[in-house]
């Protein structure tokens, strides 16, 4: 069955620090990996988009890195701020079945405190 | 650009009662999709439209339907709401098929009593 599974469910950290958020997959045939920001009351927005060939890719304080052999992909956040504090989801797609292969995981809520 | 519009935001309704559900984007996407969003549970796909003109199923359909009315709307009807339906729905957009470029609306929440 092709699953997301996401790890902590939920994290605290002050602002300033440095996170890292774990998504694990047993989605198949592999094709992308993609890290969600979502905030409160707001649909999600694309952070990161990885394939099988890339190993790690950065946008701004965010880093992802995927390792295919293990099915694991990490956000890492660097120098947390307080808009920081969002859910952050990653999402799994395969090559076939178009439309029920966009697997989400249920998310990691990250709060930044002060 | 306002990218992917839903609406209403809010919504509540009396079991039995219908609804539709409204979204447009203005991105000239070719795909769009329903998703709802449940408490500890990942985005479910409940319908998609892979190009004009077409809709399919998605992983959680029942209860629901759709209408590609165009290029850009796509709307969502529940005919007898059900309180399990109460849920969190988001439509989204991409350009291409098998591309999932990830542009979600902000959100319909609706609550089914």
């Amino acid at each position: 069955k092709n699953q997301v599974e996401q790890s902590p469910q939920s994290l605290i950290i002050l602002e300033g620090k440095n996170c890292t958020l774990q998504c694990n997959y047993t989605v198949s045939p592999f094709s992308n990996l993609r890290w969600y920001k979502q905030d409160t009351g707001r649909g999600p927005v694309s952070l990161t988009i990885m394939t099988f060939s890339e190993n790690t890719k950065s946008n701004g304080r965010y880093t992802a890195t995927l390792d295919a052999d293990t099915k694991q992909s990490s956000l890492h956040i660097t120098a947390s701020q307080l808009s920081d504090s969002a859910s952050y989801i990653c999402v799994v797609s395969a090559t076939r079945n178009y439309g029920q292969n966009f697997v989400f995981g249920p998310g990691t809520r990250l709060s930044v405190l002060p | 650009n306002a990218g992917v519009t839903q609406t209403p935001k809010f919504q509540v309704l009396k079991t039995g009662q219908s609804m539709t559900l409204q979204c447009a984007q203005d991105m000239n996407h070719n795909s769009m999709y329903w998703y709802r969003q449940d408490p500890g549970m990942g985005l479910r796909l409940i319908y998609y439209s892979a190009s004009e003109g077409t809709t399919d199923k998605g992983e959680v359909p029942n209860g629901y339907n759709v209408s590609r009315l165009n290029k850009r709307e796509f709307s969502l009807r529940l005919e007898s709401a059900a309180p399990s339906q109460t849920s969190v729905y988001f439509c989204a957009s991409s350009r291409r098929r098998d591309e999932f470029a990830g542009t979600f609306g902000s959100g319909t929440r609706l609550t089914v009593v």
